[in-house]
């Protein structure tokens, strides 16, 4: 079985700080772990995603999440945030025998200006 | 990236009456398809797995006989809520997979909000 841990429900960050969202999980398989946002009322758009290689990955928008393996761990970080930021960001873990995600509670971030 | 479209986007229904969702991938094709429960505030719970041209695996605790799915093509797939009452009023998210490896994204549809009352 797998579980993920959100551990902040809501952040609030100002407008061009630095923000950092954490997530922890646990598995007795190996994982792939993935970053999705959520806008209002909108289905989840893949940030970005730890399959193998390199433990830190960034997307194209100024995001990065780094996968430690010993500390079961893949915050995400963005050193200087934007108003359009402010939405809901799930962890999620897939295992590698299956292909189903299951997702931590998710944070919601606040970028106030 | 793929594109997959749900709809409708809201719908209210009355108490008791069944109400169809639709979840498509529009330029790829889908041999897994999940489907998706969301309380307001709250995180996904994965309710189903489709496979193309076979029945749903579905998670504990969810009624297969209520919410009923169907993945007749590899661009299609349905979740009828049966009977509906205030109760399965939620958001529902649907996501496609190309193929199997898990080097293949699963892209999400924009979600269908029910409201039943």
């Amino acid at each position: 079985a797998q579980s993920v841990t959100q551990l902040d429900s809501q952040v609030p960050v100002f407008e061009e700080a630095p923000v950092e969202l954490r997530c922890n999980y646990s598995s007795s398989v190996s994982v792939y772990l993935f970053w999705y946002v959520q806008y209002p009322n909108q289905g989840l758009q893949l940030l970005l995603k730890y399959l193998s290689g390199s433990t830190l990955v960034e997307s194209i928008n100024g995001f990065e999440a780094e996968f430690n393996k010993s500390q079961t761990s893949f915050h995400l970080r963005k050193p200087s945030v934007h108003i359009s930021d402010t939405a809901e960001y799930f962890c999620a873990v897939s295992g590698a025998a299956g292909n189903k995600l299951t997702f931590g509670g998710g944070t919601r971030v606040l970028v106030k200006p | 990236g793929a594109v997959v479209s749900q709809h409708p986007s809201w719908v209210i229904c009355k108490s008791g009456t069944s109400v169809k969702i639709e979840c498509r991938s529009l330029d790829f094709q889908a041999t897994t398809m999940f489907w998706y429960r969301q309380f307001p505030k709250q995180s996904l719970m994965l309710m189903a797995t489709s496979n193309e041209g076979s029945k749903a695996t579905y998670e504990q605790g969810v009624e297969k006989d209520k919410f009923l799915i169907n993945h007749a093509s590899l661009t299609l797939s349905t979740l009828t809520v049966t009977s509906a009452h205030p109760e399965d009023s939620s958001f529902y998210i649907c996501s496609a997979r190309q193929g199997a490896g898990m080097n293949t994204e699963a892209f999400f549809g924009q979600g269908t909000r029910l409201t039943v009352v």
